[in-house]
């Protein structure tokens, strides 16, 4: 079975510029999260979509940070302004179903400069 | 909000040791999950408890659900090299709407 696949696998930008992340769940998990991980940190959770509705974004930062799930498979992430302290990996996960078990893809390291 | 204490922060351990981390949480937690992250990698799902008083075992790792479900360990026998990682507690609260809620993460290094 295959894994959550996300892309890139890193991106360099500079601060201002916009960046955008895309996830591929593993079929069949109608759950998808994003979580934001700060070098020496637990993961963060950004936004949580269920099929392509969202169920809870309230750590997102809505001024700077957008994400959709438009036809309940992918999803993409973008930033937009991006500022320095959003250096960080960017993780999407997939569970079955809310409240199983996530499963991880690689993440995207970014790095604001 | 809710959150994870995870413990110790770091260890330092000799290959062939047996390791033992935990996590306590201020409300009754539903759900215990046990991740192992590798750098550059994304954290990947070791065990998860259900119940309260739960033991599961996953080769040379045990980890229970805490009977008051505001805490659980994990252990890891007769540790080897490729162990070496961070260790990540994560559980659902009652009120939580399924939220995944995190520890800080445990450093688990071997000494040469």
């Amino acid at each position: 079975e295959a894994g959550v696949a996300q892309s890139p696998r890193y991106k360099i930008i500079e601060k201002r510029q916009s960046v955008a992340f895309w996830c591929n769940p593993i079929s069949g998990h109608a759950t998808l999260y994003w979580y934001q991980q700060i070098l020496g940190q637990g993961p963060k959770l950004l936004i949580q979509f269920q099929n392509n509705g969202v169920v809870d974004d309230s750590q997102l930062p809505k001024d700077r940070f957008s994400a959709e799930r438009l036809k309940g498979v992918d999803s993409t992430l973008k930033i937009q302004p991006a500022k320095l302290e959003d250096s960080a990996v960017y993780l999407c996960a997939s569970s079955l179903d809310r409240g199983s078990e996530a499963f991880f893809g690689q993440g995207t390291r970014l790095t604001v400069v | 909000g809710q959150q994870l204490n995870q413990s110790p922060q770091s260890m330092f351990i000799q290959e062939g040791e047996d390791v033992s981390m935990n996590c306590t949480s201020s409300s009754i937690f539903n759900t215990w999950l046990w991740y192992k992250q590798d750098p550059g990698e994304g954290p990947v799902l070791l065990i998860a408890l259900y119940k309260a008083g739960e033991l599961t075992s996953n080769g040379r790792l045990t980890a229970q659900f805490g009977t008051t479900r505001k805490d659980s360990f994990l252990n890891i026998s007769a540790s080897i090299p490729s162990d070496v990682g961070i260790y990540f507690c994560a559980g659902t609260a009652g009120d939580s709407n399924y939220q995944l809620i995190w520890g800080a993460g445990t450093k688990l290094i071997i000494k040469p």
